[in-house]
């Protein structure tokens, strides 16, 4: 089972509004991914935590801050959002140690207004 | 540094019509090689993988080989159906000077098959 769940599969917010995307994995895999998206474009590598500690920040603005509660839960807090943030942000995971493979989930698509 | 070379579409086909994606890489050491497929609305799959040269990789019909000595991994099918149109991304596996791994992407081929 590949399986990378993420809620919610969409959200609209204000600019003012403070917004959780969740991920959920149960495959024991250490490393979680989160990933932005703009239409027909590669992800963008956003965060990288491994074994529940963040190890990538690719210079991503403050006002998005991940949190790594346990190595099943991934989540991205939104706070003061801006209109060209408005994306598909992917969740995605990767067992540390076998395999380079990475399983992405269907993605939270974001809509700021 | 490590990079993909993926051909630009729009590609469009005709139902049944074989397909040809190119891909190359640039890549020091021996990188996994994967494709992606991303569907109209939805997330990415892991459509296949290739870990080392001369394997290959095969799922719902789709095939790629890892040629080393040409640094490619060409997507192939043999006969496409409408349900195959899709966003297809090539990609390496990395691993960057504080040895976290993550993926080098090609920019997508949106292909668009007709009945």
């Amino acid at each position: 089972d590949t399986e990378v769940t993420q809620t919610p599969k969409h959200l609209v917010m204000g600019m003012t509004n403070k917004k959780s995307l969740k991920c959920e994995q149960h495959m024991g895999h250490r490393a979680m991914y989160w990933y932005k998206q703009k239409a027909k474009k590669p992800p963008e590598l956003m965060f990288v935590y491994s074994y529940e500690k963040l190890s990538i920040n690719e210079s991503v603005p403050s006002r998005f801050s991940p949190e790594c509660p346990n190595s099943s839960l991934l989540n991205l807090h939104l706070h003061a959002l801006q209109p060209e943030d408005s994306a598909l942000y992917l969740c995605a995971s990767r067992h540390l140690g076998r395999g380079n493979t990475i399983y992405f989930g269907e993605g939270s698509w974001l809509t700021v207004v | 540094g490590d990079s993909v070379t993926q051909m630009e579409g729009p590609v469009t086909l005709s139902e049944e019509a074989f397909l040809t994606i190119n891909c190359t890489y640039t890549a020091t050491g021996y990188p996994s090689l994967f494709w992606y497929v991303q569907y109209p609305g939805e997330g990415l799959q892991l459509l296949l993988k290739a870990t080392k040269a001369d394997d290959k990789g095969s799922n719902k019909g789709f095939e790629a080989t890892y040629r080393k000595e040409t640094t490619s991994f060409h997507l192939e099918k043999g006969s496409v159906q409408v349900s195959d149109s899709a966003v297809y991304f090539c990609a390496l596996s990395s691993l960057n000077a504080g040895n976290n791994r993550k993926l080098i992407w090609g920019l997508g081929t949106s292909l668009a098959v007709n009945p």
